[in-house]
């Protein structure tokens, strides 16, 4: 059974960095693209910004490509998401995807001073 | 971006009711390999989307074949024949044709 598990959100001050993380496990992890994308609270979803399967290319939303990293450890299965310079506006709750066809339970993150 | 406006926003059905929900582009979805990667998600309360069509009309997995994708370039529609409690939720559309991905504003479902 293909599972997402993300860790990693929380309570965050406006301006402080989070790094998120998605444990990958029922498939080959290595050999797929995957996202993330985040769910506002009012439900709106936007697309994040994925990385190839070896972790060699990664395309972004230009609104966050600045602040937002995602990579990679295929050796451990797992997927990131590193926020920098965090606003209100990011607060919502991310999501990892196997490009869209398996998603994790996500992992909600609030920005608040 | 391309824009995806989804209609209708809400839907209040009875159950065994068929039901359709549009989704349109603003730019043709057809990728230089000719496949129209065009998607639509459920998500149920509580729950975490779902893929539920994927590139217009392929249903995945597990999905009843009660649901059925059309449409092309910039126009779709996803119908759900015969509605069941357990389709209540939010639908999605999704285009994954031209960067930076984007998605439809929902269509809540509901029970009447």
């Amino acid at each position: 059974e293909v599972q997402l598990v993300e860790s990693g959100g929380g309570l965050v001050q406006p301006g402080a960095s989070l790094k998120l993380s998605c444990v990958a496990s029922g498939f080959t992890f290595s050999d797929y693209w995957m996202s993330w994308v985040r769910q506002t609270p009012g439900k709106t979803m936007e697309w994040i910004g994925d990385i190839k399967y070896d972790g060699s290319y990664t395309n972004y939303a230009p609104s966050l490509k600045n602040r937002f990293t995602i990579s990679r450890d295929n050796a451990k299965s797992t997927l990131y998401l590193q926020m920098s310079n965090v606003r209100s506006e990011d607060t919502a709750t991310y999501y990892c995807t196997r490009v869209m066809g398996a998603w994790g339970q996500g992992a909600s993150v609030t920005v608040s001073s | 971006d391309v824009v995806m406006t989804q209609t209708p926003p809400s839907l209040s059905v009875a159950i065994g009711q068929s039901v359709s929900i549009s989704c349109k582009s603003s730019q043709s979805l057809v990728y230089s390999d000719g496949k129209t990667y065009l998607h639509w998600l459920l998500q149920s309360p509580g729950q975490s989307p779902k893929l539920l069509i994927y590139q217009v009309s392929n249903l995945g997995s597990g999905v009843p074949d009660r649901f059925s994708g059309t449409g092309s370039q910039k126009d779709f529609t996803l119908k759900i024949s015969r509605v069941e409690a357990e389709d209540l939720g939010v639908y999605y559309c999704v285009q994954a044709t031209h960067f930076p991905y984007t998605f439809g504003a929902g269509t809540k479902l509901e029970l009447k």
